[in-house]
């Protein structure tokens, strides 16, 4: 079947850097993206990786490596804002998007 | 402002009695999709829509109707909701195509069906 998998939490402390990463197994596979939810709020978009390699994008970077069907979402120099859910996703039958369960990264100071 | 609307943000009802959601989005989106979230779920897929007139099932499309008349518009219909519909719901557009990187989410449908 068509999944993502990503732990579940994941904690850190203000300051640090934390990776979340997130494997796949989908069908037509065009890119890999990772979208930030904090508790109650809506998901919002924060990179996306059709090409293996990273991307930055200020604090947050994204990588991708299609051989390995594995990608990670890099967040530096945390903060307590970063608190929150985030999630991987990808293209799944069709057009649908499919989502992994979450990691919710607690951040501490 | 590009944006995703959704009404309403919140809703207490009863079983069996029909509601409706509604979805609209202000960026001439070809695509428009309805999830679910349940806590250790995720997000699950409702129903997508890849354009006007043209929809198909997600993961949990069981007890949901959606119709697709206008591009903007994307309405979530339950006939007869049940206590297990209770959930968290978000609507979501995108400019089309599995390519396509940025989905954006409205503020989300808080149900409950008692």
């Amino acid at each position: 079947g068509q999944s993502l998998e990503q732990p579940s939490e994941v904690t850190a402390v203000e300051g640090a850097i934390v990776q979340i990463n997130c494997t796949y197994q989908t069908s037509g596979f065009y890119g890999l993206s990772w979208y930030q939810q904090h508790d109650g709020g809506a998901p919002t978009f924060l990179s996306y990786n059709a090409l293996d390699g990273l991307e930055e994008t200020g604090r947050f970077s994204s990588f991708l490596s299609r051989s390995d069907s594995y990608g990670y979402l890099l967040l530096q120099e945390l903060q307590m804002k970063d608190s929150a859910s985030y999630f991987c996703a990808a293209p799944g039958a069709g057009t649908a998007l499919i989502f992994g369960k979450g990691t919710t990264l607690s951040v501490s100071s | 402002e590009a944006q995703v609307t959704q009404n309403p943000r919140y809703l207490i009802t009863v079983t069996g009695k029909k509601l409706t959601v509604t979805c609209s989005q202000n960026m001439n989106h070809e695509y428009m999709s309805w999830y679910r979230q349940d806590p250790g779920l995720g997000l699950r897929q409702i129903y997508y829509s890849m354009n006007v007139e043209v929809t198909d099932k997600g993961d949990v499309p069981e007890g949901y109707k959606v119709s697709r008349k206008e591009k903007r518009n994307f309405p979530l219909i339950l006939e007869s909701p049940s206590p297990n519909q209770t959930s968290l719901y978000f609507c979501a557009s995108r400019a089309g195509g599995p390519s396509t990187d940025t989905q954006y989410f409205g503020p989300g449908t808080r149900l409950t069906v008692l």
